[in-house]
């Protein structure tokens, strides 16, 4: 089945520090990748559609300057948290879906639980 | 109205009960529907995908009613691992990149 990698699993980091997450599609190509923040006992809430090749579709009240997204390949997304604050701890977690296979479901990372000092 | 709305629960159940969550979808045009579940701190997990009037996995069946605008998720025979949270997931028909994820249900099953 749709593999997606997410790194790193885990960040603890003093504010201030600007912290980069990896999300890869391992065995298909995705055009089209998701990030999304998670605190905790609440819902999924979509930061940003990302998609190869042209810049980031950001969702009301995301700050894109804030939440740097870069998705080079059909493979790869990342996420920059830049001058990260404790009130940016939360679990991030990004999907993808299968390259040009209509209505398939999307296919979660491990996440990445952030927690600023 | 919201695109999917849940109950959010929590279901409380015995071992062995069977349970069913309701998922409600405000675009009648909607084909396709997922269940994920998710535990706690963790990612969430496809469990099953819906593409005409239901589908079935072991203990697990999802149906669908388009005319009520719902689809349900049936759980037999409850597990203590079945305990999570379970999202529904239903993207709109001119946007495949935009999935609407309802808020979730959660099951506690009880030994």
């Amino acid at each position: 089945g749709a593999v997606v990698s997410q790194h790193p699993s885990w960040v603890i980091c003093k504010s201030g520090t600007s912290v980069k997450i990896e999300c890869r599609s391992l065995d298909f190509q995705a055009t089209t990748m998701f990030w999304y923040r998670q605190f905790p006992k609440q819902s999924l809430m979509l930061m940003a559609t990302s998609n190869e090749g042209s810049k980031a579709t950001y969702e009301q009240g995301v700050e894109k300057d804030k939440f740097l997204i870069n998705h080079a390949s059909l493979t790869l997304s990342t996420l920059t948290v830049t001058s990260a604050h404790p009130e940016d701890s939360s679990f991030y977690i990004c999907s993808a879906r299968d390259l040009g296979r209509g209505d398939q479901p999307q296919h979660f990372g491990d996440g990445t639980r952030l927690s600023i000092l | 109205r919201k695109e999917v709305e849940q109950d959010p629960g929590p279901f409380n159940v015995p071992e062995g009960a069977t349970v069913a969550f309701n998922c409600t979808y405000s675009n009648s045009a909607s084909q396709s529907f997922f269940w994920y579940r998710q535990d706690c701190r963790k990612e969430p997990k496809l469990l099953m995908s819906v593409y005409s009037s239901g589908n079935e996995d072991g203990r697990f069946t999802a149906q669908l009613n388009r005319a009520s605008q719902y689809i349900s998720l049936l759980i037999r025979d409850s597990k203590l691992s079945d305990s999570a949270t379970y999202l529904c997931v239903v993207p709109p028909t001119y946007n495949f990149n935009k999935f609407y994820f309802g808020s979730g249900t959660k099951l506690n099953v009880k030994p």
